[in-house]
Formats: structure tokens, C-alpha cells, sequence
């Protein structure tokens, strides 16, 4: 079974840049989440999905982040513009969605670091 | 609200040595929780988990963790540490109903041979 796809794996922009990140889930799974790990930190949850509709964005800042989930399947982040503090990685998770708790059992991508200079 | 602390930012073993971190959770009701680790340039894998019953539960690669209600806890442990274990170790907890973990801010492990 495919895991968590991610890409790019890196990316290095100048502040005030725009930049997207792309992630597609583990087949089958209903909820996708994208987290952000600043260097030192637990991943903190940005936005979560259940199929293509947000459950929870209240940590996303709006005014420059946005992240849509097309057909259910796979997600796009984007950040526009960049600032020198989003340099961090950014991770994708995917679980089953059921509402059971075993939807609490999340899956990771690889991540995608991110530098702002 | 759920939190979870990690106390140990870092811990230096040495290759054979039994290990502990320590993990402790704040949620009012009977809490899901996780522990995952995290190699360098990698993501997050899942180790093992807690929902209910035995409160002893085996993971993956040999490690194990103990659930203590009375103290909050669910301390990580593998008796015998192995070089390939040198990786961030994160603890979570499961929060509401939104499927949402709370991750706490990792333990660096540092494997000496």
C-alpha cells in the first residue's frame, strides 16, 4: 500500500514569495491534515479535512495561508505571501475518517521543508 | 484544553542500554494516546498506541508503553536501546471528537556505541 506523497521534498524562497506544497493521502482515507513543525516543536495542526470539506482551521492563518481539497482526494497548501518565520516543515497526515477511534491513527508524508530568506 | 509535555528535550543513552521517556498528558476524559518517531529528514511513524484495556501496550522495533491514569502518563520504554533508534520521539493525545492528536514537543534520542 502507498504511503502519505508529498512534494516538492524542499523548497527556498525569498520572503514575500508565494509558494504551494501538494500532498496526496493514503487511498481510501477521508481525513487529510496538514501540520506545520517549526524547527525544535511538535507538528501543529493547520488545517484538517473530512473528504473535501474543513473540519478545523482555527490554527490557519488566513490571511496568507489557504488549502483546498479537491474531489475528496488530494490537497494543496499554499502561502502567500511567505514571511521568514514560516520556514518549517510542512506535513501531511492522512487517517481513515470513520469516526471509530482508530481514524485517531494518522499517517505522515515525508514532509516538505520550507526556507524563507 | 488537552496538552501533552514532554519533559526531556534531549537524552544521550549508550547502545544497549534500556530506555525511558517520559510522556504526560492532560485531558479530562479517558484519553487516546500515541507515540511516534521521527528520523531525521523523515516523517512521523506511528509506534504505538493507546484507546483502552491493558494498559501495557507493545509497539513496533521493540519499544513499549505503560498508561498510568493516576499519574497522567504513558512513559515510552525498550529494554535494550539500538543505535538505530538515535531519532525525535513525539507523544500525542487524541482530543474530542475531530479525530485531532496534540503532539507534545519530542525528545531528541542520542545513541552513543
Amino acid at each position: 500500500e502507498a504511503g502519505v506523497a508529498q512534494s516538492p521534498r524542499y523548497k527556498i524562497i525569498e520572503k514575500r514569495q508565494s509558494v504551494a506544497f501538494w500532498c496526496n493521502p493514503i487511498s481510501g482515507h477521508a481525513t487529510l491534515y496538514w501540520y506545520q513543525q517549526i524547527l525544535g516543536q511538535g507538528p501543529k495542526l493547520l488545517i484538517q479535512f473530512q473528504n473535501n470539506g474543513v473540519v478545523d482551521d482555527s490554527q490557519l492563518p488566513k490571511d496568507r495561508f489557504s488549502a483546498e481539497r479537491l474531489k475528496g482526494v488530494d490537497s494543496t497548501l499554499k502561502i502567500q505571501p511567505a514571511k521568514l518565520e514560516d520556514s518549517a516543515v510542512y506535513l501531511c497526515a492522512s487517517s481513515l475518517g470513520t469516526g471509530h477511534r482508530s481514524s485517531y491513527e494518522q499517517y505522515f508524508g515525508p514532509g516538505t521543508r520550507l526556507t524563507v530568506t | 484544553a488537552q496538552s501533552v509535555t514532554q519533559p526531556d528535550i534531549h537524552i544521550t543513552v549508550s547502545e544497549g542500554a534500556s530506555l525511558e521517556l517520559r510522556c504526560n498528558y492532560s485531558y479530562g476524559a479517558t484519553p487516546y494516546l500515541f507515540w511516534y518517531v521521527q528520523s531525521p529528514g523523515q516523517g512521523l511513524q506511528l509506534l504505538l498506541k493507546y484507546f483502552s484495556g491493558d494498559t501495557l501496550v507493545q509497539g513496533i522495533k521493540g519499544f513499549e508503553a505503560e498508561f498510568k491514569r493516576s499519574q497522567s502518563s504513558f512513559n515510552l520504554r525498550k529494554p535494550s536501546v539500538h543505535w538505530s533508534d538515535a531519532a525525535e520521539y513525539f507523544c500525542a493525545v487524541g482530543a474530542g471528537n475531530t479525530d485531532k492528536l496534540i503532539f507534545g514537543t519530542g525528545t531528541r534520542l542520542q545513541v552513543f556505541p
